[in-house]
């Protein structure tokens, strides 16, 4: 089945740590996106790239880093994770990134700071 | 910019009806979606409204009045699976999806 894989589901780092989580799709979508989501709240846009062409929300810190090596992978680096950073960390495509489209969502990565 | 409110819980009995409301303020609508959430899982779509009415998908509906800069999800037949977070978002100009806080629904037997 075509599906958005994250892995790992959960991913436990040290403060000020530097960590890498990993998305990869097999849905050949365009747009790859990076959202962020604590506890019972909405998950919010971190950044997107539609095809190799990166986009950063404009209140996203600079301690949040993405790249896209090809069409299928995405990586979220966070160079130095704070107590505030631990949150479920959701990767997301879409066909083109054009309205009315849906995003299909991976399971997720939970990420914990000590 | 976008701003959506509904309410943060609803509670209900299996095989009721529940209504899930949403409003927005954007600055300019392209279409209204709603996704489901269960605990620790990820968001799945269910419906997108770009025009006013109702959209029907099996025990789901979803409306919009644009002028009323108001939606709903009417989840009917309540089953315990249902409960979940549902979650409305609106899209923006550049195809980004703004979510709202979510109704966290809880289905009681």
């Amino acid at each position: 089945d075509a599906m958005v894989i994250q892995n790992p589901r959960y991913q436990v780092t040290q403060f000020g740590k530097p960590v890498t989580l990993s998305c990869s799709q097999t849905l050949n979508h365009n747009v790859m996106y990076w959202y962020q989501q604590k506890s019972s709240q909405a998950p919010k846009l971190l950044f997107h790239y539609y095809d190799k062409d990166f986009n950063n929300e404009a209140d996203t810190p600079d301690n949040f880093q993405s790249r896209r090596p090809n069409t299928s992978f995405c990586f979220l680096d966070i160079r130095s994770p704070g107590l505030g950073d631990a949150a479920m960390y959701l990767c997301a495509t879409s066909v083109r990134g054009g309205i009315a489209e849906t995003q299909y969502f991976g399971p997720g990565t939970r990420l914990l700071v000590l | 910019g976008q701003s959506l409110e509904q309410p943060s819980e609803v509670t209900a009995v299996e095989g009721a009806i529940v209504q899930i409301n949403c409003t927005y303020q954007t600055s300019g609508f392209y279409g209204l979606s709603w996704y489901q959430q269960h605990d620790g899982g990820a968001p799945t779509f269910l419906s997108y409204n770009g025009l006013d009415g109702l959209e029907e998908t099996g025990r789901f509906s979803s409306f919009l009045s644009r002028s009323d800069s108001y939606g709903y999800l009417l989840l009917q037949e309540l089953q315990m699976k249902d409960s979940a977070s549902y979650f409305c978002a609106v899209y923006n100009q550049g195809g980004k999806l703004i979510f709202g806080q979510g109704t966290e629904l809880s289905v009681k037997p």
